[in-house]
C-alpha cells in the first residue's frame, strides 16, 4: 500500500543553521507529495507540494524536490529562524486521484530552533 | 482569512459514551475529511465526504464512527460508544471545488480524551 516514513524527531536547532527533514515514500504510479506544517495552536498547513518526478516545491526558504529514483522528498532550509519552530508533515496524495482522494501521512517531525 | 474551525478543543469522556466532533468548513468547499492522529503515531485518514454522502473510509472508519453535515455548515464526526483507544487528535478539513484547486484545508483539531 502507500505509506510516508519520515525522520524521527526531535529536531533542535541553532538560529541559522542549515534543516534536513528526510521523507520516503511507498506507492504505486506517480503520488503527488506535499509538506504541511503545524504551528503551536494551528491546524495543518500546506507548505509546499510537488506533482511530479524532479519538480522542485519552495516556499518561506523551504525546498523539497521530488526525487522518483529514490522515492524520497525530502525538506530542507538553508537558514532556520526560531519563528520555524513547527512540526512538519510529509504526506502523499495517491494517483490517480480523484476529488476526494485523501491525504497519507508520516508521523511528523517536530522541529525546535533556538536563538 | 478564512479558516477551518473545530470545536471542542479538547474533550474528555467515559468509555462507552457517545461524543460528537464539530467542525465549520470554508464556506465555499465542497469536500470534508476527517484524519486523527493517536499521540506518537501517524496522522491517519478516518473518511472523505461529498455531495452529501461517504466517499471514501478507512478500515479505522468502523460502525461506531458516522459523519453528518446537518445544516449545510456544520460538517460532524460522532462516535457512538468510545473506546480507550479512540483517545487522538481529530482533524477536520475541507477543500475547495475542483476548478479553484486541490489544497485540503485543516482545522486545528480536538484533543479526544477516553477515560
Amino acid at each position: 500500500g502507500n505509506s510516508v516514513t519520515q525522520m524521527e524527531g526531535p529536531v533542535t536547532l541553532s538560529e541559522e543553521a542549515f534543516l534536513t527533514i528526510n521523507c520516503t515514500y511507498t506507492a504505486t504510479g506517480y503520488p503527488s507529495l506535499f509538506w504541511y506544517v503545524q504551528y503551536p495552536g494551528e491546524g495543518l498547513q500546506l507548505l509546499l507540494k510537488a506533482t511530479k518526478a524532479d519538480d522542485k516545491g519552495s516556499n518561506k526558504g523551504f525546498e523539497a524536490t521530488y526525487r522518483k529514483e529514490t522515492t524520497s522528498f525530502h525538506l530542507e532550509k538553508g537558514s532556520v529562524q526560531v519563528s520555524d519552530s513547527a512540526v512538519y508533515f510529509c504526506a502523499l496524495k495517491r494517483s490517480p486521484n480523484s476529488g476526494n482522494t485523501p491525504l497519507v501521512f508520516g508521523k511528523g517531525t517536530r522541529l525546535s530552533v533556538i536563538a | 482569512e478564512p479558516e477551518v474551525t473545530q470545536t471542542p478543543s479538547h474533550q474528555v469522556t467515559q468509555m462507552g459514551q457517545e461524543v460528537i466532533l464539530r467542525c465549520v468548513p470554508i464556506s465555499n468547499h465542497l469536500y470534508f475529511y476527517w484524519y486523527r492522529q493517536i499521540l506518537g503515531q501517524k496522522v491517519e485518514f478516518l473518511v472523505s465526504f461529498y455531495n452529501n454522502e461517504i466517499s471514501e473510509k478507512s478500515e479505522i472508519f468502523d460502525d461506531q464512527f458516522s459523519v453528518e453535515r446537518p445544516d449545510g455548515s456544520n460538517f460532524t464526526l460522532k462516535i457512538r460508544s468510545t473506546k480507550l483507544e479512540d483517545s487522538a487528535m481529530y482533524f477536520c478539513a475541507s477543500r475547495a471545488p475542483d476548478r479553484v484547486g486541490d489544497e485540503q484545508f485543516f482545522g486545528p483539531g480536538t484533543r479526544l480524551t477516553v477515560l
